[in-house]
């Protein structure tokens, strides 16, 4: 019964390309997260929904664009993807002060 | 602004060494304060928290103290074992919104 799942684990894709990353919860928590991870395991939040609406939004590329369709939900797409792009990208969800995440999904763009 | 800085690694030990990994942070408030593990291949996962100054926070023997006068929240073990190793993340909350900043991670090696 896994917590937060996200698909695919593994996203190897060439530049230019779009794609998505999918994200789902079960524990019936109102806020979710993305987060990116770079190759020094640097991590920093991306954007933030809570009930379907967004309420972070970090200085991203408007590449990136997160689609909640439900609160459970929280997936990620990115346009005209780069080689900057490459890194390791988490999901979480939040109750209260404790975080939980995905395994994450390793992207690499060549 | 808000930020946290952890000791750099990688940190290598011996099986039953004791563990000091540092982290000290900068911010406006009274953030709540988190160590976060993720072991290879995985997510990131809480491992303690303290939301005051003073609080201790500890977990798997693990423990870290929330001190307000030296902005820090070290993270030691007193007999860290191979299954330790990972990397460690601190981080602090600074608002209502639970948005999460993290320090750069600290690589942790276990050597048996």
């Amino acid at each position: 019964d896994t917590a937060v799942s996200q698909t695919p684990k593994y996203l190897v894709t060439q530049m230019g390309n779009d794609k998505s990353i999918k994200c789902e919860q079960n524990l019936g928590h109102d806020t979710m997260y993305w987060y990116k991870q770079d190759s020094k395991k640097f991590l920093k939040i991306m954007f933030s929904y809570n009930n379907k609406e967004l309420i972070i939004n970090e200085t991203v590329p408007n590449r990136f664009s997160p689609k909640s369709p439900d609160k459970a939900h929280l997936n990620l797409h990115i346009n005209s993807l780069e080689l900057g792009d490459s890194a390791v990208y988490f999901c979480a969800s939040r109750q209260q002060e404790t975080q939980y995440f995905g395994p994450g999904t390793r992207l690499l763009v060549l | 602004g808000n930020s946290v800085t952890q000791m750099e690694g990688p940190v290598t030990l011996s099986e039953e060494a004791f563990l000091t990994i540092n982290c000290t942070y900068t911010a406006t408030g009274y953030p709540s304060l988190f160590w976060y593990v993720q072991y290879p291949g995985e997510g990131l996962q809480l491992l303690l928290k303290a939301t005051k100054a003073d609080d201790k926070g500890s977990n798997k023997g693990f423990e870290a103290t929330y001190r307000k006068e030296t902005t820090s929240f070290h993270l030691e073990k007193g007999s860290v074992q191979v299954s330790d190793s990972a990397v460690y993340f601190c981080a602090l909350k600074y608002n209502q919104g639970g948005k999460l900043i993290f320090g750069q991670g600290t690589e942790l090696s276990v050597k048996p």
